[in-house]
């Protein structure tokens, strides 16, 4: 079965930094992506892990530890447009199929 | 903008219908796969299809269907619309490979009465 879990809300401040956490139990993995969704908008792509360690992308890191079927993102120097909600996917072996958690919606305070 | 394209926008069908969605994908996208997300909740995998072809189902019955054209675009197809059929339903494109990261549409928001 496929199984991700996440935090349904968080809140932080603006400038500060966040973690949202994500643990998964998968039948397969080929991959975990994170997608960041604003209200009433398509998913857009933000990081991509495969193996494990960190993968940093301008004010965007992603960790993964497949051991401990672990990721995190992290997000620094918050900004208000960064209020949205956070997508963790796990990829089947087949590579064809996203598994989403339910998504941590995010609200970042002045 | 990620250069897919869905349509309709929005749609109000009532229990028992049937309607289809339109998708086209990203020019050079062979693959595409279509997710229905209830709100407050994570996008659930319904098929993908790639070359014409299902290529991998998720836990969606029957009545839940799609093609795909020569052109990669795509439809997708439910029969007898249910009340819990309420949702946006994405589709996203990708090209088959090693990584296919996906790109997503800016969805349908079908309502059922």
């Amino acid at each position: 079965g496929q199984n991700i879990d996440q935090p349904t809300e968080m809140t932080a401040t603006e400038g500060a930094i966040v973690q949202i956490n994500c643990t998964y139990q998968t039948s397969g993995f080929n991959g975990l992506f994170w997608y960041q969704q604003h209200a009433g908008e398509a998913p857009t792509f933000l990081s991509y892990n495969v193996l494990d360690g960190l993968e940093e992308k301008g004010r965007f890191s992603s960790f993964l530890s497949r051991s401990k079927g672990y990721s995190y993102l992290l997000l620094k120097e918050l900004q208000m447009k960064d209020s949205a909600s956070y997508l963790c996917a796990v990829r089947d072996n087949a590579g064809n199929m996203l598994t989403f958690g339910g998504g941590t919606r995010l609200m970042v305070k002045p | 903008e990620t250069g897919v394209t869905q349509s309709p926008t929005h749609l109000i069908k009532t229990r028992g219908q049937q309607v289809t969605l339109r998708c086209s994908s990203q020019s050079g996208h062979n693959t595409v796969s279509w997710y229905q997300q209830a709100l407050g909740q994570g996008p659930q995998f319904i098929f993908q299809y790639y070359r014409e072809e299902e290529n991998g189902r998720g836990n969606f019955p029957p009545r839940f269907s799609g093609l795909q054209f020569p052109n990669y675009s795509s439809e997708l197809n439910v029969n007898a619309l249910e009340l819990d059929d309420s949702a946006l339903y994405l589709c996203a494109s990708s090209r088959q490979g090693t990584y296919n990261e996906q790109f997503f549409g800016p969805g349908t928001r079908l309502t059922v009465l």
